[in-house]
């Protein structure tokens, strides 16, 4: 068990440009979420996988956010035409069950200059 | 709508002294709780989880929490408090009604720090 991966750790880009995160979940944990959490706040829900299946998406998952999970395995979150509200640490979490806890990745902390 | 109160924002305790958290949710039924910390920079690690049965609950370094039910409460306790405790810390409530994928909704957390 080598625990949820995230990737890249830190993300500095200028706002307009398009970023793209991955993570990579405890393996055969078939359900992936995301959140996003920003400064001085709880993460918040963004979006659920039950393995390549998107099920579930957050009204906070505006039409410049996608996320994949194609083989369901790995997952990746794009960002098109960032904006400065946009700035937040983005965590990936799974579990295997949803009377599981879910286990979280060390995040991805975008910054938009 | 479901939500997760966490009252203070900021608290500070001597090294070796009592802590207690407190967490107040909002749910129709009994939910799934959960205490997270996160250190700075950090993802978030789970100290401990309530599903059924006991509502006292232990966790991982020392930590334990009561569910009462009758206060819509899950409050994170640890009888005495180290230096290396000082953190953030999250209570959230996880979705367990038929439907649901198990959604976590977090506090907005607690931040504790500890005087030598």
């Amino acid at each position: 068990d080598t625990g949820v991966s995230q990737d890249p750790r830190h993300k500095i880009t200028k706002r307009g440009q398009n970023v793209t995160f991955r993570c990579d979940p405890i393996s055969e944990h078939n359900r992936l979420y995301w959140y996003r959490q920003t400064l001085g706040q709880g993460p918040e829900f963004l979006t659920y996988f039950q393995n390549e299946a998107q099920l579930e998406k957050s009204r906070l998952l505006s039409d410049r956010f996608s996320a994949e999970r194609p083989k369901g395995s790995f997952s990746t979150l794009e960002i098109q035409r960032t904006e400065q509200g946009d700035s937040a640490m983005y965590l990936c979490a799974s579990s295997p069950r949803r009377d599981q806890p879910q286990h979280f990745g060390d995040g991805t902390r975008l910054s938009i200059l | 709508a479901q939500s997760v109160t966490q009252p203070d924002i900021h608290i500070t305790v001597s090294e070796g002294a009592s802590l207690e958290l407190r967490c107040n949710y909002s749910y129709g039924a009994t939910p799934y709780l959960f205490w997270y910390v996160q250190s700075p920079g950090q993802g978030l690690q789970l100290l401990l989880k309530y599903f059924s049965g006991d509502t006292l609950v232990q966790g991982i370094k020392g930590f334990e929490a009561e569910f009462k039910r009758s206060q819509s409460s899950f409050n994170l306790r640890k009888p005495s408090v180290h230096w290396s405790d000082a953190a953030e810390y999250f209570c959230a409530v996880g979705e367990n009604y038929g439907g649901s994928q198990g959604n976590l909704i977090f506090g907005k957390g607690t931040k504790l720090s500890v005087k030598p």
